[in-house]
């Protein structure tokens, strides 16, 4: 089954920053991608699926793209808000394994 | 408003079994698969195991294979998990989720907020 890595493990970056998240697939997994946002002592949130489709009331600095192997989750001008770990996730079988997660901070 | 509530966590011995339960409410339960996710004190997600719409189908992590059984009672709209010879390494927040689909080869749209397992001496 396809593993999943991510980087950075970690990144810091200023308020109005673009920050860009990458995640691979070890095997081909078309779109079948999803991005999760987790803020600290709280469950996950879903905020991309389909590797680029924003769920329902995630604020459209969120985008992601790529397909395959290879995929990208940017927020085009970070807020402080948006502080939390990001995971991807593939979903192409029920065996839904995640990504390491990205620590995203404000410098 | 889809709810998911997690109880059954809790303190148990090395080797000891535990059931979590999850309870459904604001969406057609029988029509969507569920997962059970995990999260150890510090680290990050992992995926335990699925089961579909119907509870005939279900799916497992390696690291709980034939000590863990994910089932379903649709008429209580209920998620469970049995989990058997509980290792220290099994110490995590488990959250159920709920699958966008009925097989669950989706993104879990829905997630509840968790039930803390321990498991020591």
């Amino acid at each position: 089954d396809s593993q999943m890595t991510q980087s950075p493990s970690s990144l810091s970056a200023s308020v109005g920053d673009r920050v860009t998240i990458t995640c691979r697939a070890s095997q081909g997994i078309r779109n079948y991608l999803a991005w999760y946002q987790q803020k600290p002592g709280k469950a996950p949130k879903l905020l991309i699926y389909a590797a680029s489709t924003l769920q329902s009331g995630v604020p459209s600095r969120f985008s992601g793209s790529g397909s395959g192997t290879d995929f990208t989750l940017t927020i085009s001008s970070l807020q402080p808000e948006d502080v939390a770990t990001y995971y991807c996730q593939k979903y192409n079988s029920a065996l839904g394994t995640f990504g390491p997660g990205t620590k995203v901070d404000i410098k | 408003e889809v709810q998911l509530v997690e109880s059954g966590g809790g303190l148990v011995q090395p080797g000891g079994s535990l059931r979590l339960s999850c309870a459904a409410s604001g969406f057609t339960f029988s029509n969507y698969a569920m997962s059970w996710v995990r999260q150890a004190p510090g680290k990050g997600l992992e995926w335990v195991s699925t089961i579909s719409d119907s509870g005939d189908s279900t799916y497992y992590a390696d690291s709980v294979k034939g000590r863990f059984t994910i089932s379903r009672d649709n008429s209580k709209n209920t998620l469970y998990l049995q989990m058997n010879s509980l290792r220290a390494e099994d110490t995590a927040i488990y959250y159920c989720a709920k699958s966008g689909c009925s097989d669950g080869s989706c993104r879990y749209n829905y997630w509840g907020q968790g039930t803390l397992v321990t498991v020591s001496s």
